[in-house]
């Protein structure tokens, strides 16, 4: 079965620095997110994008994140100014439908994010 | 807002028992419901889904889910549990218009014992 790759399985970077997750989705799929989980916490939604745009966002999701498409294959997420508490299990997903009934998300295995 | 509560965050069986995860949800309107797995390193995996139409959803691996709209659950069911169904398993939900953007549980670790 076709699968979403997350590069790195594991980040470190100290606080303040800037940080790329990067994401393969599934060739065929248009819709791309970005879902998160702090240790100890729920998976949380971050962001869905769709046709270069972002198209749902949470309140999480402030100036300091950002997502790119940037050549067609890879969908990124860039944290500008890492702070603390960004610490935690960042998940991409993808999914072919265009929602309702029929949707459904492909999770990739994570990007484990620590900020010291 | 919607809003998913899962009972127990470590559920432990012996093999070939009864799997019974607990799952509830609050939501304004009409929700579709989701059980995801998470094996050890590995991504979220749909197990199954709810949407419309017949209440009781079987999934992959021999699990199912009843949707009960008056008791506002979506408990996941295996008769006889597996070693390899040790897992984290999360319930979710969304709004029927969105149903890309999920809200999970905070996930239940599933241990079976030989």
């Amino acid at each position: 079965e076709p699968e979403v790759t997350q590069t790195p399985s594991h980040q470190v970077t100290q606080m303040g620095q800037e940080v790329i997750l990067r994401c393969v989705p599934i060739s065929n799929h248009l819709y791309f997110y970005w879902y998160r989980q702090i240790l100890g916490q729920k998976v949380e939604f971050l962001v869905s994008f769709y046709n270069n745009e972002i198209s749902e966002k949470s309140e999480i999701f402030d100036d300091q994140f950002s997502v790119e498409r940037p050549d067609g294959s890879n969908f990124t997420l860039k944290i500008r100014s890492t702070k603390l508490e960004d610490s935690a299990m960042y998940f991409c997903a993808s999914s072919e439908a265009r929602g309702g009934a029929n949707e459904k998300l492909f999770f990739g295995s994570g990007t484990q994010l620590s900020v010291l | 807002a919607q809003s998913v509560t899962q009972l127990g965050s470590h559920v432990s069986v012996s093999e070939g028992a009864l799997v019974l995860l607990r799952c509830n949800y609050s939501s304004s309107v009409p929700p579709y419901l989701f059980w995801y797995v998470q094996y050890p390193n590995q991504g979220l995996q749909l197990l199954l889904k709810y949407t419309t139409g017949a209440t009781l959803v079987k999934g992959i691996n021999g699990f199912e889910a009843e949707f009960k709209k008056s008791e506002t659950s979506f408990h996941l069911t295996k008769p006889s549990a597996h070693m390899s169904d040790a897992a984290e398993y999360f319930c979710a939900v969304s709004l029927a218009s969105s149903a890309r953007q999920l809200t999970f549980g905070s996930g239940t670790q599933l241990t079976v014992l030989p």
